[in-house]
């Protein structure tokens, strides 16, 4: 079965750091570019960031502002989030999401997401 | 950044009905948008690619048009798993965005 899980997320004060993780298992991992996709709470989807097949390139988006980083481990099947100066505005349900071959970010396989707190 | 709006907010609908779902780009996106499918607790589902071609294991009640600026999600017959929320989104440019959704919900 093919399948995306997170974990890693928590509560964390403003101005910390967290690393999100997304384990991926039945299919080549390698083989797909991958990304970060945010839900905060009762709000719509929101793009974080993608990452390519081999890691070699990354991008983000503007509300990122150089505060996370997006990188994979491909023999491990696994993908990572450090995520950095964390604000309040950074609560939310995180995503893990495979692009769909053929396309530059359609996303075919989701993970349930990692839910990640900002609170003092 | 590319701006998607998609109207209605939402959409009150009986079973059976047909539903029309829009989507507007700020700038033309070409073929790159997709449609996703959000029911509460759940992580969204891939409806459409490219616009218009139907993700593995999705009904042919669901069909996408549109190219450009303008494009449109039609639910042929709902029934009473459609009732969702859904979202298009482009990859047309590095920045990706959604649109805000639209809520299809049961009158």
């Amino acid at each position: 079965e093919v399948q995306l899980v997170e974990s890693g997320g928590g509560v964390v004060r403003p101005g910390g750091s967290l690393r999100v993780s997304c384990a991926a298992s039945g299919f080549t991992f390698e083989d797909h570019g991958m990304s970060w996709v945010r839900q905060a709470p009762g709000k719509g989807l929101e793009w974080v960031c993608g990452i390519n097949r081999d890691g070699s390139s990354t991008n983000y988006a503007d509300f990122v502002k150089g505060r996370f980083t997006v990188y994979r481990d491909n023999a491990k099947s696994s993908l990572y989030l450090q995520m950095n100066s964390l604000t309040a505005e950074d609560t939310a349900l995180y995503h893990c999401a495979r692009v769909l071959r053929g396309t530059e970010a359609t996303w075919d396989v989701w993970g349930q997401g990692t839910t990640v707190t900002v609170s003092s | 950044e590319i701006v998607l709006t998609q109207s209605p907010g939402t959409l009150s609908l009986s079973p059976g009905e047909r539903a029309i779902l829009s989507c507007r780009a700020s700038q033309s996106v070409s073929s790159h948008l997709a449609w996703y499918q959000q029911k509460a607790g759940q992580a969204p589902r891939l409806l459409i690619s490219g616009a218009s071609n139907r993700a593995t294991g999705i009904p042919d009640r669901f069909t996408g048009s549109g190219y450009g600026t303008d494009f449109t999600l039609t639910i042929t017959r709902l029934e009473p798993e459609d009732f969702a929320v859904y979202y298009c989104q482009q990859d047309d440019r590095l920045h990706r965005t959604f649109g805000q959704g639209t809520k299809v919900e049961i009158k």
